[in-house]
């Protein structure tokens, strides 16, 4: 099956720095990548969708200056974590879309960053 | 409000079938699903139903869409510890997913 990694898997910062979270799909290529957010016991909240080669569409409300995405390769994403604050502490999941999943553009998710902001 | 709603918690003896239920708002959804995620690990895709179907059936797994309310439920017969899990129902949109905040089962043997 299609499998995406993320990396780091857990990482501690302090307030101020910037932190990069990589997204990488490993035995596919996706054209389309998505960045979600999920607090605890909540949904997963859809920050932004890229796609290779371009710039990516922001969800209402979410800084494009503080969450930098890049899309560079069909098989890698980032998203880097500008400044950042204790607020910005989350659990970070991304998904890499596939054609060629059981249904139409099925989504493939990564075992998700946690990020804290000391 | 939320566009995709869901209970936040079930228990359920091992061996009973469980019922995860979930209302949506976006009747021009093309594909509802159903994901697992299990502690400290991502979202797995367990089913989806398209949205002209009233029910699918997969093994132990089965979808039912009443598209007239925007009523998805999912029921796991003979739930084992194995599925203790968060269980989200999402919606399409576009290309993006909308999910609910997740119903967490717990399996009690």
């Amino acid at each position: 099956g299609a499998v995406v990694s993320q990396h780091p898997s857990w990482v501690i910062c302090k307030s101020g720095t910037s932190v990069k979270i990589e997204c990488r799909s490993l035995d596919f290529q996706a054209t389309t990548m998505f960045w979600y957010r999920q607090f605890p016991k909540q949904s997963l909240m859809l920050m932004a969708t890229s796609n290779e080669g371009s710039k990516a569409t922001y969800e209402q409300g979410v800084e494009k200056d503080k969450f930098l995405i890049n899309h560079a390769s069909l098989t890698l994403s980032t998203l880097t974590v500008t400044s950042a604050h204790p607020e910005d502490s989350s659990f970070y999941i991304c998904s890499a879309s596939s054609s060629s999943g059981r249904v139409g553009n099925e989504q493939f998710f990564g075992p998700g960053t946690r990020l804290t902001v000391l | 409000g939320e566009d995709v709603e869901q209970s936040l918690f079930l228990s359920v003896r091992e061996g009973d079938s469980s019922v995860i239920n979930c209302t949506y708002t976006d009747s021009s959804s093309t594909y509802l699903y159903w994901y697992k995620q299990e502690p400290g690990a991502g979202l797995q895709l367990l089913t989806y139903i398209f949205s002209n179907m009233d029910m699918k059936q997969d093994q132990r797994l089965t979808v039912l869409l009443n598209k007239k309310d925007k009523h998805l439920s999912l029921r796991i017969a003979d739930t084992q510890t194995g599925d203790s899990a968060i269980y989200f129902c999402a919606e399409s949109k576009g290309t993006a997913l909308i999910f609910g905040k997740g119903t967490t089962l717990s399996v009690s043997s």
